[in-house]
């Protein structure tokens, strides 16, 4: 399988703990997004990168939240100090695309990780 | 900023039917709108996206959406719904944002029942 892909795909942790995720782009893909995504609402952005440059954070992207590319190719979502707001399925997608056509570039989805703190 | 709603929530329809979900959009350029759909357990995965080349847009499994400017609209339809098509719809509008990156701004989502 080539497309992308996220681990853990279920993580229970309790209130105050710090979680990692981690998502493995598809291979040639230079751009990576995570989105959050709580139960009935829309994926919302968090944060993009382009090869291992962070270039862009969204405000919902608290200082509790850290994202790394250390060498362009995979990405970890770290959220330090959990809250029960921080429930919610975390998506990473990747994108390749052509620069001169950037907002239609097709952004391929991960299954997704779904984080409960107790 | 860019904004999409989907004006309905849930949709439920019988196999064989016309499926119409509707979505309109906010913003202040030619917008870039594409369709996603979200299967149970699945990642989210392109119907189809609006590029301006037409405003009729044909998708995967069936799928069309038309871009109607002076409605601010990009409705999804497909003439029979099949049991498959059951799952969560969603309308987007994306953004240029650094380095030829984009971001894409999400609808609220809405959910189809396909009744046998």
């Amino acid at each position: 399988d080539t497309g992308v892909s996220q681990n853990p795909r279920h993580k229970i942790t309790k209130r105050g703990q710090n979680v990692t995720f981690r998502c493995d782009p598809i291979s040639e893909h230079n751009r990576l997004y995570w989105y959050r995504q709580t139960l009935g609402q829309g994926p919302e952005f968090l944060t993009y990168f382009q090869n291992e440059a962070q270039l862009e954070k969204s405000r919902l992207l608290s200082d509790r939240f850290s994202a790394e590319r250390p060498k362009g190719s995979f990405s970890t979502l770290e959220i330090q100090r959990t809250e029960q707001g921080d429930s919610a399925m975390y998506l990473c997608a990747s994108s390749l695309g052509d620069p001169g056509l950037a907002a239609y570039n097709e952004q391929f989805f991960g299954p997704g990780t779904r984080l409960t703190v107790l | 900023a860019q904004s999409v709603t989907q004006l309905d929530s849930h949709v439920s329809v019988s196999e064989g039917t016309p499926v119409l979900l509707r979505c309109n959009y906010s913003s202040s350029y030619s917008p870039s709108l594409f369709w996603y759909v979200q299967h149970p357990n699945k990642g989210l995965q392109l119907l189809l996206k609006y590029t301006s080349a037409a405003t009729l847009v044909k998708g995967i499994n069936g799928f069309e959406a038309e871009f109607k400017k002076s409605e601010t609209s990009f409705h999804l339809t497909k003439p029979s719904a099949h049991m498959s098509d059951a799952a969560e719809y969603f309308c987007v509008v994306s953004e240029m944002i650094k380095a030829a990156g984009n971001k894409l701004t999400f609808g609220g989502g809405t959910r189809v029942l396909v009744k046998p």
